[in-house]
């Protein structure tokens, strides 16, 4: 099955305790994304990658950093977390051809205190 | 840089009914992309309908279709025999249009429509 799997769902932390969101893929894309998504704001881009080892910021990339060592795995790193980077985050992938539609992970529901 | 605009927080209406949520969007991009996406309590991003800027003929999924309006800028989403599956929150984005392995796909996101379809 053709997926987008996020790790974890959910998370409660606290301020200035490093934490890392997966995102993973098996579908062989070469872009993907990661999205804040916020009440009233809809969803913004945090950074985005076109392959490996090709990464670029997205709209609102400060406090994150992300990696892309392997096609299939984007991890987002949150090294000092602070309570204004709670929110839903998505993953988001797809082929770089025409504009494929993207595929979303579930989502990861971060909280921090 | 891009704009999409959702002037209606929250709507509501009767199962069976038709129901439109607008959409309006804003670039000087001449080649792009307009896509709806519905997002339900579960949190899932599932897309519903996507639009090609350059297609003059507006897309049609099953039960929902678009008004596209390229001059004015309008992207309007119609549900029709709407059903209690369909309650969700719905985001308009759009995306520019880039070559293969050139450019960033963002989509850029309008802030939402929560829909409840009342039984």
């Amino acid at each position: 099955e053709a997926q987008v799997t996020q790790n974890p769902r959910y998370l409660i932390t606290v301020t200035g305790k490093k934490l890392t969101v997966t995102c993973s893929q098996n579908m062989n894309h070469e872009y993907m994304s990661w999205y804040r998504q916020d009440p009233g704001l809809g969803l913004r881009q945090i950074y985005y990658s076109m392959n490996v080892e090709v990464t670029d910021k997205g709209d609102v990339p400060e406090g994150y950093k992300v990696s892309r060592k392997e096609k299939r795995n984007f991890p987002l790193i949150l090294e000092s977390p602070s309570p204004n980077q709670t929110s839903l985050y998505f993953c988001a992938s797809s082929l770089i051809q025409g504009q494929q539609p993207q595929h979303f992970g579930d989502g990861t529901r971060l909280s921090i205190l | 840089a891009q704009t999409v605009t959702q002037s209606q927080p929250e709507m509501s209406v009767q199962e069976a009914e038709t129901v439109t949520l607008s959409c309006t969007y804003d670039t000087s991009e001449n080649n792009y992309y307009l896509f709806w996406y519905k997002q339900p309590p579960s949190r899932q991003m599932i897309l519903v309908i996507r639009q090609e800027a350059y297609k003059q003929q507006n897309a049609t999924e099953n039960r929902f279709s678009v008004n596209f309006q390229k001059a004015a800028k309008s992207f309007s989403l119609k549900i029709s025999d709407s059903q209690l599956g369909d309650t969700a929150m719905y985001f308009c984005a759009f995306m520019k249009h880039t070559e293969a392995n050139f450019g960033n796909e963002k989509l850029t996101f309008g802030t939402g429509t929560r829909l409840t379809i009342i039984p």
